[in-house]
């Protein structure tokens, strides 16, 4: 199975806190994905890496921020959750080449209350 | 006008029909092509990648039309298990980065 592990798999939160969602992957690979996705809706990136401290922003504007400090690890945060990012947040990681799909963590679906 | 587009569907299909969805993307330029399948509420994963030459896994056979810019999904024999939402999906330069269609959903009826 995929070696790419989201935590936690839902989350509750209440209006303002600060969240941390977490992606790791065990398969070396440079490339590193977060999107968002509503239920029956389709994917929209909102953060990307290439790579170690390199981060950059995707299509979908969004107030959460991420860092990559070790290739394994990608964590997203949002300073003050607000029932707007209600959503599944879905992490994923590939290879280099354009050959190589992506292989998707199992997602977190938060819930801000 | 989206850089991939697919008709959402839904398919209802009976089960052990043959079904074909069609998938367009505008860059012509675009690398490498692929299909994913996504369950209700889960992650999508790989179904399969789409070569110039076409490629059949299974019961699964996927077509690339550069000249027109399309690409197809033919399921054969289909299976309940086939449910699922079908994403087609387009590298479209050396960045790496994918463009996700919105997906096309099927259901396959007993």
């Amino acid at each position: 199975e995929a070696d790419i592990y989201q935590t936690p798999r839902y989350l509750v939160i209440g209006t303002g806190k600060k969240i941390t969602l977490e992606c790791s992957q065990t398969m070396g690979h440079d490339k590193m994905y977060w999107y968002q996705q509503d239920p029956g809706m389709e994917l929209h990136l909102i953060h990307y890496s290439y790579g170690v401290n390199s981060t950059e922003k995707g299509d979908l504007s969004s107030e959460s921020t991420v860092s990559r400090i070790r290739t394994e690890h990608f964590p997203l945060t949002l300073e003050s959750a607000r029932p707007s990012h209600t959503s599944q947040y879905l992490c994923a990681s590939s290879e280099s080449g354009v050959n190589y799909g992506y292989t998707f963590g199992s997602g977190t679906r938060l819930t801000v209350v | 006008r989206k850089e991939v587009e697919q008709d959402p569907g839904p398919f209802n299909v009976p089960e052990g029909a043959t079904v074909a969805f069609n998938c367009t993307y505008s860059n012509s330029a675009s690398q490498s092509f692929f299909w994913y399948r996504q369950d209700c509420r889960k992650e999508p994963k790989l179904l399969m990648s789409v070569y110039s030459s076409g490629n059949e896994d299974g019961r699964f056979t996927a077509q690339l039309n550069r000249a027109s810019q399309y690409i197809s999904l033919l399921i054969r024999d289909s299976k309940l298990s086939d449910s699922a939402t079908y994403l087609c999906v387009v590298r479209k330069d050396s960045n790496y980065q994918l463009i996700w269609g919105a997906g096309t959903k099927l259901i396959i009826k007993p």
